[in-house]
């Protein structure tokens, strides 16, 4: 049974592009969130996807948006990034009803340059 | 609003020692707490939950931790330390529902001296 994929692994970009981030959850998972994690801090919750529509948001400005796919798979687009986007982005997976039991995957190391 | 606060950033201990990590927690409504575990370049390992019932939850590895709601605190312990115990630790929080973001700490890095 795979766990929570996320690709790719590792990203470079430059100030000002986009970047779109990938993420399968667990199997039978249908709630997917994401998290940005800088260096050395924990991590920070950016958005959560169920049945397809954003259901809750963290202090993230506009740039930062998602979709859900029918299979539940999830993408996070970041626009016009800055230097300050780089961290590591992880998603994490769950079932509506299992008491917000969340398993991650391994993440996304995105670096700004 | 739920906040977390880890207290101690860098923890060290001898091999075969007790292992004490400490949280304590904010919350408006009645919690879930997590533990988590990260190894270098990895994901976010569950260790541990509190969700409801017993207040001394036992997880992976050897991992227990206790919630106590009048200190709000829920310290992570464990008896015997490891050499394979060397990893971040975050303490996290999330209103009780089933579909809730989690709040979390911001590490505690646990190293083991030989």
């Amino acid at each position: 049974d795979a766990g929570v994929t996320q690709s790719p692994t590792h990203l470079i970009k430059t100030r000002g592009q986009q970047v779109t981030l990938r993420c399968s959850p667990k199997s039978g998972h249908d709630t997917v969130s994401w998290y940005q994690q800088a260096l050395g801090q924990g991590p920070q919750f950016i958005f959560q996807y169920y049945e397809e529509e954003e259901r809750q948001r963290g202090n993230f400005p506009d740039r930062f948006s998602g979709h859900q796919f029918p299979n539940y798979s999830s993408e996070l687009n970041v626009n016009a990034l800055l230097l300050g986007d780089s961290a590591l982005y992880l998603c994490a997976s769950s079932l509506a009803g299992s008491k917000n039991i969340q398993y991650f995957g391994a993440g996304t190391r995105l670096s700004v340059l | 609003a739920q906040s977390v606060t880890q207290l101690g950033s860098h923890v060290s201990v001898s091999e075969g020692a007790l292992v004490l990590l400490r949280c304590n927690y904010s919350s408006s409504v009645p919690p879930y707490l997590f533990w988590y575990v990260q190894y270098p370049n990895q994901g976010l390992q569950l260790l541990l939950k509190y969700t409801t019932g017993a207040t001394l939850v036992k997880g992976i590895n050897g991992f227990e931790a206790e919630f106590k709601k009048s200190e709000t605190s829920f310290h992570l312990t464990k008896p015997s330390a490891h050499m394979s115990d060397a990893a971040e630790y975050f303490c996290a929080v999330s209103e009780g529902s089933s579909a809730s973001k989690i709040i979390f700490g911001s590490g505690t890095r646990l190293s083991i001296r030989p």
